[in-house]
């Protein structure tokens, strides 16, 4: 079972940020934060993904906690194509792990509907 | 660099029937994950692979499902006796282990199978 909890639902204005939280607070001291999206009947999408210190690049921002208890998903200028489900997930990235191997464990994830 | 590449896009099977689908990694990728979408559900972790072994498959139905991938070709998830159950979409993801402490998985867009 996933381990993160984020809102069912959000609603976002085009054209202003839109901020997504997630809350992992059992998270471990060697597990990831990563997010990813699912346009309507597509395959999920990478955006980003992050230890501890914030992270940014052409689709996002990640802002993690100092106590990396939560973190907020940052889409500066939101478009009606950003409408998706965003998923935030904690995973141990594989060479760490012995033996080899982790999987992603999508929980249900916040609905984010971008509207004019 | 071409994606990942699933097929077919679509396929529909009457019960009983075999269903094969296909997942050719991106370039240079040598791990692979299947996930399973049921209807208005989140994405279930099935299966994760290496070239010529399986690392968790523990998602995975005890019966009539099967997956390999091997030193040449595509993954290849196999299902048999296929039930109206089965019906859903099927995404496979791929990652490479390039030797760094982070790794993101890129899917691709499913196969969607329907069993009349």
């Amino acid at each position: 079972d996933a381990k993160t909890t984020q809102p069912p639902s959000m609603d976002c204005a085009e054209g202003r940020a839109a901020n997504l939280p997630c809350n992992h607070s059992t998270i471990s001291g060697n597990e990831y934060v990563y997010w990813y999206r699912q346009i309507h009947s597509q395959g999920p999408q990478y955006i980003i993904h992050g230890l501890k210190n914030n992270e940014t690049n052409e689709m996002a921002s990640l802002i993690i906690t100092e106590d990396r208890k939560s973190s907020t998903l940052i889409l500066p200028h939101a478009t009606l194509r950003d409408t998706a489900v965003y998923y935030c997930i904690e995973l141990i990235p594989s060479l760490i792990l012995t033996g080899g191997g982790n999987k992603l464990t999508f929980g249900t994830g916040t609905q984010l509907k971008v509207e004019l | 660099n071409a994606g990942v590449m699933q097929n077919p896009r679509h396929l529909v099977r009457r019960r009983g029937q075999e269903a094969r689908l296909r997942c050719s990694p991106m370039k240079g990728h040598s791990h692979v994950y299947w996930y399973r979408q049921l209807p208005e559900e989140g994405l279930k972790f099935m299966v994760y692979l290496q070239k010529e072994n399986i690392i968790d498959e523990s998602g995975m139905p005890k019966e009539r499902f099967s997956a390999e991938f091997p030193k040449e070709g595509p993954s290849i998830l196999r299902i048999q006796q296929v039930v109206r159950g089965d019906s859903a979409a099927y995404f496979c993801a791929s990652f490479r282990d390039r030797g760094s402490l982070t790794t993101e998985a890129f899917f691709g867009q499913g196969t969607r199978l329907t069993v009349v």
